[in-house]
């Protein structure tokens, strides 16, 4: 059973670029999770949706960050444009209609911004 | 509004010590409580979780955690350390939705 698939695992670009995080849950599970981890912060909740509808994007930290999940196997984290600050590990996670269940990360995405 | 605390970033055990990794927590309503460990340039796994019952969980790899209310703390030990088991470790408090992650202790074991 494949597991939660993020790409790219690593992405280097500079400033002002573009930057699209892509994310693919495990089948059946119907709430998906981004994450940012730094050091300075730990890990921070950006968004989650559930049945494909983002529910609480209060830790997104500007406009230059959006989000979709246009259908349930598919959601991207889009940064416009990338600044170096954004430099982290981006995770995503998913979860089935459990809330007290367990929480399934991929591996992450790994941006440096120059 | 929920929160964790994990005392000391880095904790270092020699191989076959007592590991003993602390966490306190801070919720409005009654918590599900979990542990994950992150190893190097991985995502995170979950080791256990506590949502009702028995205050006592054992998860994989010989690790437990006591759920303590009145201590509002959810400390993860395991008997005796391996090299394995060198990793960061997060706890992670959740209602509803939301799971919020303390910001991870560092695990080292030494030989």
């Amino acid at each position: 059973d494949a597991g939660v698939i993020q790409s790219p695992r690593h992405e280097v670009t500079e400033m002002g670029q573009e930057v699209t995080l892509r994310c693919k849950p495990i089948s059946g599970h119907n709430s998906l999770f981004w994450y940012r981890q730094t050091m300075m912060r730990g890990l921070e909740l950006l968004i989650y949706f559930n049945n494909n509808v983002p529910i609480d994007d209060s830790g997104m930290p500007e406009d230059r960050f959006s989000a979709k999940m246009p259908n349930a196997s598919f959601s991207t984290l889009k940064i416009q444009p990338s600044e170096p600050r954004d430099s982290a590990v981006y995770f995503c996670a998913s979860r089935n209609r459990d809330r007290t269940g367990e929480l399934f990360f991929g591996e992450g995405s790994r941006l440096t911004v120059l | 509004a929920q929160s964790v605390t994990q005392l000391g970033s880095h904790v270092s055990v020699s191989e076959g010590a007592l590991v003993l990794l602390r966490c306190n927590y801070s919720s409005s309503v009654p918590p599900y409580l979990f542990w994950y460990v992150q190893y190097p340039n991985q995502g995170l796994q979950l080791l256990l979780k506590y949502t009702t019952g028995a205050t006592l969980v054992k998860g994989i790899n010989g690790f437990e955690a006591e759920f303590k209310k009145s201590e509002t703390s959810f400390h993860l030990t395991k008997p005796s350390a391996h090299m394995s088991d060198a990793a960061e470790y997060f706890c992670a408090v959740g209602s509803n939705y939301k799971l919020t992650f303390g910001k991870g202790t560092l695990l080292t074991v030494n030989p």
